[in-house]
């Protein structure tokens, strides 16, 4: 089934700690990105890619590092896990025609408990 | 700045008609998205409106004022499934997606 799997769905991690999250993506989209989901906000952008070999800020990047070796890998790492990174982390991918009609495609979510 | 302003929460009877409003300011405007979500689960993409005016798909149909930078996502009878977070976002000037909070929706029997 085409699509986008995170990996792992949740894991509680002790402050300090370094931790990857995966995102594969088979739909040979262009574009991925990286996103927290926190109560009360909307979502955030974390880091994004346009295309293999090139990532970019988002409205949140700091203590986050991402890279795009390939079209269907995206993986988020935090080098050394802090409380307020407890959130819940989407993976998202999109055609990336910067159309407006550039609609995401979002896997099932990362829930990351910091403590 | 830019900004999304959706309410946070609405209740419905089912088989009622419900309206979720979203205004929203952005640098320029390439488009207004509505995505639903589960309690638990990721969002998925509901509709896509760039013009002025009502885009309908079946029991859930989408509004956009560009001139009032406004914009409903309207729910006709409401089945209990319809029960979810609605996320309007709008598209700026860079192609980049400002998201509102979201609004969750309860339907009552």
């Amino acid at each position: 089934i085409a699509g986008i799997t995170q990996a792992p769905t949740s894991q509680i991690l002790a402050a300090g700690r370094r931790m990857t999250l995966r995102c594969t993506q088979d739909m040979r989209h262009n574009a991925m990105y990286w996103y927290r989901q926190d109560l009360g906000l909307g979502l955030r952008l974390i880091h994004y890619s346009n295309t293999a070999g090139t990532t970019g800020k988002g409205e949140v990047p700091d203590g986050y590092s991402v890279s795009r070796a390939n079209t269907d890998d995206f993986p988020l790492t935090l080098a050394s896990a802090v409380p307020s990174q407890t959130s819940v982390y989407f993976c998202a991918s999109s055609g990336g025609d910067n159309s407006g009609a550039n609609v995401l495609t979002f896997g099932a979510g990362s829930r990351l408990t910091v403590l | 700045g830019q900004n999304i302003d959706q309410p946070t929460e609405m209740t419905a009877t089912e088989g009622a008609i419900v309206q979720i409003n979203c205004t929203y300011q952005t640098s320029g405007f390439n488009g207004l998205f509505w995505y639903q979500q589960h309690a638990g689960e990721a969002p998925t993409f509901l509709s896509y409106n760039v013009l002025d005016g009502l885009e309908e798909k079946g029991r859930f149909s989408s509004f956009l004022s560009r001139s009032k930078g406004y914009s409903y996502l309207l729910l006709k009878e409401l089945q209990m499934k319809d029960s979810a977070s609605y996320l309007c976002a709008a598209m700026d000037s860079n192609y980049q997606l400002i998201w509102g909070a979201g609004t969750k929706l309860i339907i009552k029997p």
